[in-house]
């Protein structure tokens, strides 16, 4: 079965700082992993993908995600941090058994962001 | 401008009133399903559909309805509502070509709570 787990449930950084959101996953196939963002009040807005074309995958508004399969991990970072970025993550991995389109959720991550 | 539209965004209400919760999407996605969100659970899927008259059971199906007679609509029904349906609900698309490697669009969300 596919999983993934999120590491953190909440991290708190000052705006300028780096971000990092730590997820692991779990996985028998080469799976599609992608990093979703919520903010409040809003639905989820796709940050970034990745399809096994590349490792170093870069998303919207100055994040990226690296695989790494030896570790089965995929964090996101993000050199410096907004204000803008305070939201909850959601790390995801696609569902490959029987076809069905099911997008496997971790618990999320909420990012604060100080000023 | 490509969305998926849920209505309504709020709904307080009580057991066993009956409710539908409308999806609407306007990019011709064949592929819709619904998610429930409840803290520390991340999303779950409750129902999907891979076109006109096809539908599924995703994870946690027990005590909701859908259809899918029109492309673009695919209503979640709560025929007999309790209050463990209480949750944040999000309808999603993504076009049919490879599943696993499409990113989903999500709606804004719908609030449901059940007394």
């Amino acid at each position: 079965a596919q999983s993934v787990t999120q590491l953190d449930s909440h991290v708190s950084v000052s705006e300028g700082t780096p971000v990092l959101l730590r997820c692991n996953y779990s996985s028998s196939y080469s799976p599609s992993l992608f990093w979703y963002v919520q903010h409040p009040n809003k639905g989820l807005q796709l940050l970034l993908k990745y399809t096994s074309a590349a490792t170093l995958v870069k998303g919207i508004n100055g994040f990226e995600a690296e695989f790494k399969k030896s570790e089965t991990s995929f964090h996101l970072t993000k050199p410096s941090a907004h204000m803008s970025d305070a939201a909850e993550y959601f790390c995801v991995v696609s569902d490959l058994f029987g076809n069905t389109g099911k997008l496997i959720f971790g618990q999320g991550t909420t990012l604060q962001v100080k000023p | 401008e490509a969305q998926v539209t849920q209505n309504p965004r709020y709904l307080i209400t009580v057991t066993g009133k009956k409710l539908t919760v409308t999806c609407s999407q306007n990019m011709n996605h064949e592929y819709m399903s619904w998610y429930r969100q409840d803290p520390g659970l991340g999303l779950r899927q409750i129902y999907y559909s891979m076109n006109v008259e096809v539908t599924d059971k995703g994870d946690v199906p027990e005590g909701y309805k859908v259809s899918r007679k029109e492309k673009r609509n695919f209503p979640l029904i709560l025929e007999s509502p309790s209050p463990n349906q209480t949750s944040l609900y999000f309808c999603a698309s993504s076009s049919r070509t490879e599943y696993s490697n499409q990113p989903q669009h999500f709606g804004d969300g719908t609030r449901l709570s059940i007394l």
